[in-house]
């Protein structure tokens, strides 16, 4: 299996406009999560879908940020407009059911400017 | 609220030696607890599922154990190598085994050839 594939890669931005960071999980798996890591927060989850449904999305910081899963293989995270503060690694993951191991993408790093 | 520490938060050895790396959590009502391997400019690989049932878990040079009561988990590498350097990150499930995983900081390790 390929694993938990995202893009783009690596983003930079100018302040203001839009950004969309997709993800394709690991075929079977039906539990999808969106984690932002950052030097002075560490990982923290934004949004955790189960069987496509959007479960707990208390980590998503404000209304610019949204997520969506329209299919069991393909997720995507939006920010409008996006900001400076924005600025960090965001990690799609994946794993079979709540409870297994958890795979994680390589990673979308974005700078906003 | 379940709060993770890792300690230390760096750490630098000479290749061969044997190290542990601890992890504790607040909230000992915990239904698994998993170390993960991140490299720079990387996305984090699982390392050990270790569920609540069980007390530890081997592969191959690591071996990471669980104490739920007294809220601990260790990591230990043996015969450390220049390879394992990374940063090293524990996480257990949030309330109610949602999915949603809470990261400790990370240690990072330093092994000197």
């Amino acid at each position: 299996d390929a694993g938990v594939i995202q893009s783009p890669r690596h983003e930079v931005t100018e302040m203001g406009q839009e950004v969309t960071l997709r993800c394709k999980p690991i075929s079977g798996h039906n539990s999808l999560f969106w984690y932002r890591q950052t030097m002075m927060r560490g990982l923290e989850l934004l949004i955790y879908f189960n069987n496509n449904v959007p479960i707990d999305d208390s980590g998503m910081p404000e209304d610019r940020f949204s997520a969506k899963m329209p299919n069991a293989s393909f997720s995507t995270l939006k920010i409008q407009p996006s900001e400076p503060r924005d600025s960090a690694v965001y990690f799609c993951a994946s794993s079979r059911d709540r409870g297994n191991t958890i795979y994680f993408g390589e990673g979308s790093w974005l700078t906003v400017v | 609220k379940q709060e993770v520490t890792q300690i230390p938060a760096a750490l630098s050895v000479p290749e061969g030696e044997n190290l542990v790396l601890n992890c504790s959590f607040t909230d000992s009502a915990i239904y698994n607890l998993q170390w993960f391997r991140q490299d720079p400019g990387k996305g984090l690989t699982s390392l050990l599922l270790i569920q609540s049932s069980q007390r530890e878990q081997t592969s191959g040079r690591l071996n990471a154990s669980l104490d739920k009561s007294s809220g601990r988990s260790t990591l230990y590498i043996a015969a450390s190598q220049p390879g394992d350097s990374a940063t090293y990150l524990c996480a257990v499930p949030g309330s109610s085994n949602t999915g949603k995983l809470i990261f400790g900081q990370g240690t990072t390790l330093q092994v000197k050839p």
